[in-house]
């Protein structure tokens, strides 16, 4: 039973709609996390956050945003979607910032832009 | 930069195969991790290892951490089709970011 929720797991849209991808998440972990994957392959940080306030930029370069009102929740905009933009996205939380702690994943949403 | 290169990129066996999947830095990690990430989900952590040389095993997966810290590797025995995934290994440092490997895709066949 997961405990880190995305929605939606699939999307479909045309180029320069808006997005909003959900994340939320009932551990209670303070730290959450943004991945972009191509199918298959490696996961790239595109966003995280150390807790509400709080957003960073990862190591991929992305024009999407994100934001953390509140412990639970961290969506993830694209303002103006692009065809370079379809991916697969997952989101992720852990229960502290220590390396060890491990990652609890979403099953990811899907986006696809035609 | 530090990079985590995994080998092989594709592995394709039969059931009942034992196979050896490889994670390589030349980077110091304090840990590493090893998720396996099945068809339409998000990965799913196995293990961690924070001790050079250090050995944990989950039932027929054997993990091992490289005396320097800088490789892991990943022991499949007897594989099963219900091992097909992809295994991504990622390592921790005294950064607040973990590094994740470039992954290697296992499909069994029965």
């Amino acid at each position: 039973e997961a405990d880190i929720y995305q929605t939606p797991r699939y999307l479909v849209i045309g180029t320069g709609k808006k997005i909003t991808l959900e994340c939320s998440q009932t551990m209670g972990h303070d730290k959450m996390y943004w991945y972009q994957q191509d199918p298959g392959m490696e996961l790239h940080l595109i966003h995280y956050s150390y807790g509400v306030n709080s957003t960073e930029k990862g190591d991929l370069s992305s024009e999407s945003t994100v934001s953390r009102i509140r412990t639970e929740h961290f969506p993830l905009t694209l303002e103006s979607a692009r065809p370079s933009h379809t991916s697969q996205y997952l989101c992720a939380s852990s229960e502290s910032y220590f390396y060890n702690s491990p990652l609890h994943f979403g099953n990811g949403t899907r986006l696809t832009v035609t | 930069t530090q990079l985590l290169e995994q080998s092989p990129q594709f592995l394709s066996i039969q059931e009942g195969e034992n196979l050896t999947v490889y994670c390589n830095s030349s980077s110091v990690f304090s840990s590493l991790q090893w998720y396996r990430q099945e068809p339409g989900e998000g990965p799913v952590l196995l293990v961690t290892v924070v001790t050079g040389g250090e050995v944990k095993k989950l039932k027929r997966l054997t993990f091992q951490f490289g005396d320097a810290r800088k490789d892991s590797s990943l022991h499949i025995t007897a594989a099963q089709p219900g091992d097909t995934g992809l295994y991504l290994c990622a390592g921790g440092s005294n950064t607040d970011k973990l590094i994740f490997g470039t992954g290697t895709r296992l499909q069994v066949f029965p």
